[in-house]
């Protein structure tokens, strides 16, 4: 089974941090993505990566950055954190083998800003 | 931008009832899948249904799709207090490849 693992479950961070939020798949998937979710508003993309050091723009990348250096990780960065980033945030990959193949995501990152 | 929409938002049932969702799309699609959400967990892939393709199933999830009316169902069979879960419809469409989701159906199954 494909693992997407979140490097943590719960994070308190204060306004103006810089916060790294990590994602690690253990099946050699090209494809990651960032998503966050609220309530409401359901799952909305930040960032996707389709390949290593490439990046590319979803839908709500404002005050937002990516990492691919390894095909196996792809980080979030907030550069300076703000309390409407107060979210639970899911990564999650896929092969590109088949446009039609699956996410597999993380158990998510519920991050508090205050 | 929102392309699925499910409805309903909330859906409340006894066990072994069955539970219908509906999502409806506004643009063409590839692919259209369904998955669930346990309470604070990250997303779990149910089924998925191509264009060209009417109906699927999968044990006791049965799909539909309707591409002129640009909508699908998912029907659960039998349910079970497990299912208790929000379902989440996402449509992959031809132009970008993204995969965009709704807001989900919050499904409570009552033992």
């Amino acid at each position: 089974d494909v693992k997407v693992t979140q490097s943590s479950r719960y994070l308190v961070k204060r306004t103006g941090e810089k916060v790294f939020l990590e994602c690690v798949q253990d099946m050699d998937h090209e494809n990651m993505f960032w998503y966050r979710q609220d309530p409401g508003l359901g799952l909305r993309l930040i960032y996707f990566s389709y390949d290593v050091k490439m990046k590319e723009k979803g839908d709500i990348p404002e005050g937002y950055s990516v990492s691919r250096e390894k095909k196996e990780r792809f980080s979030l960065i907030l550069e300076s954190a703000s309390t409407n980033q107060t979210s639970m945030y899911l990564c999650a990959s896929s092969s590109p083998a088949d446009r039609n193949s699956p996410l597999h995501f993380g158990n998510g990152t519920r991050l508090t800003v205050t | 931008s929102q392309q699925g929409e499910e409805d309903p938002q909330a859906l409340s049932i006894q066990e072994g009832e069955n539970a219908t969702m509906n999502c409806s799309y506004k643009t063409s699609i590839n692919n259209l899948q369904w998955y669930r959400q346990n309470s604070g967990r990250g997303l779990v892939h149910l089924i998925l249904i191509r264009s060209n393709e009417r109906e699927k199933h999968s044990g006791r999830l049965r799909v539909t799709l309707d591409t002129s009316k640009k909508s699908s169902s998912l029907l659960i069979t039998a349910s079970r207090a497990a299912d208790t879960a929000s379902y989440f419809c996402a449509t992959l469409t031809p132009s970008n490849y993204k995969l965009t989701f709704g807001k989900g159906t919050l499904l409570t199954v009552n033992p």
